[in-house]
Parts: structure tokens; sequence; C-alpha cells
């Protein structure tokens, strides 16, 4: 696709259930970055991967949340047993590796979580 | 991780120049700066980055300091679409860091 997709948009769920957010980044992307983004907030880091392999998971705020890239594509970011507090902004970003270090981040629309 | 100090607001009047500062005393030599915007309900979008010397493209200037301990980015001509929340970060194989930005206000 064009830019980075993420789904579903807007997604309501009750406590204690499980939801799986997906990330289809730019083609051809290496890098891709999952951040959360409250109210008013700037973004906050979550993880990222190069290709499918987890480089970083230190911003994941606790073992509820999961993330995986299997084929250096696609990615989805689980949260299990879903709290209150994990209501927010999910985007998603994509960045080219061809100049790793300079390569500006696509951002996707955001999947927008509401849990009751 | 590398931070970056940005002051929370700044207010600009309509066609006149805005100059927003960051400061990044812990920068790395191998470090990028780059910044971002984010429009009200949308998410950031790049605006401009460099590494020690200043950058202009067509949305921005970038300007850094001799140690690039500090920059600034530079609107030359604010309008009220410019009005949205600016962030600097470093940009680095590393995981990237937001901070809080700098919402900017455009007076009319």
């Amino acid at each position: 696709g064009a830019g980075v997709s993420q789904s579903p948009r807007y997604k309501v769920t009750k406590r204690g259930q499980d939801v799986a957010l997906r990330c289809d980044p730019i083609s051809g992307h290496v890098s891709l970055y999952w951040y959360r983004q409250a109210l008013g907030q700037g973004p906050e880091f979550l993880t990222y991967f190069n290709y499918e392999a987890q480089q970083d998971k230190s911003g994941l705020p606790n073992d509820r949340f999961s993330a995986e890239r299997p084929e250096g594509s696609i990615s989805t970011l689980t949260i299990q047993r879903t709290e209150q507090r994990d209501s927010a902004m999910y985007r998603c970003a994509s960045s080219s590796s061809r100049i790793k270090y300079t390569g500006e981040l696509f951002f996707g629309e955001g999947s927008r979580l509401t849990v009751l | 991780d590398a931070k970056t100090t940005q002051p929370n607001s700044m207010e600009s009047n309509e066609e006149e120049p805005v100059h927003l500062p960051c400061n990044h005393s812990t920068i790395s030599g191998t470090d990028y700066i780059h910044w971002y915007r984010q429009l009200p309900s949308q998410g950031p979008e790049y605006v401009i980055h460099g590494l020690t010397s200043n950058v202009n493209n067509r949305m921005a200037s970038l300007a850094i300091a001799e140690d690039r301990k500090s920059s600034t980015l530079i609107l030359h001509r604010a309008t009220l679409r410019d009005a949205a929340v600016y962030y600097c970060i470093l940009r680095s194989p590393r995981k990237i860091i937001f901070g809080k930005g700098t919402r900017l206000h455009i007076l009319p």
C-alpha cells in the first residue's frame, strides 16, 4: 500500500478480553515501531523490529503486552486480559533501512482502543 | 537513552517566523536530529532532519548548534495550518523516544 495501514481503526472491548492490533508497514520498510499515545501526550515507545527480529521491547508495560512480526512485514500487537488503563491510541510507524540512521518514520492513522 | 527538552507551548502571529527550540545535551555522535509535527487528530508527520549542518526544505529550516547540544526548527512564515505539536527527537539505530513536544498556537 501507499502508506502504513493499521486495523482496526477503532476497537471497543470489555475488560478482560484479548485484543490484537495489526500494522501493515510500507512495502520494503525494514524497521517497524509501536507506540501508545494518551490524549495530550507524546507517543510512548513500546517496541520495535528490524525485519522479523524484535530489537527492543523495553517499552511494553507488562507481560500482558506482546508483539510479533513473523515474516518481517505485518506486525501484530496483542494485549491480553485488557484493563481500562490500556485505553489509548496505538500507533505504528515504519522506516526504510536504506538510510538506516536517518530514515524518517512514517506513521499510520492509529488504532483507538477503548476498554470498558 | 538520549533525551530532548522542549518548551511546553509557544505562540506566534500568523505570517511571522517561528523559532522552536530543542535541547539535547546528551546527544551522541551518531544521533541524527529529527523533527516531527502532529496535527490535531492525526499521526506524527516528518518535518526535517539533520546531523551537523543547517538544513532547509520546503516545510522548514533546521539550525543546529556547533556543539550539537541544541537545535532550532524555523518556520519562515507561520500559517494557521502550522498549529500543531512539534516533536524534536534523536534518531539512531536504537529505540526512538518522543517527548511531550511543543504545542504551537498560531494567532490570526
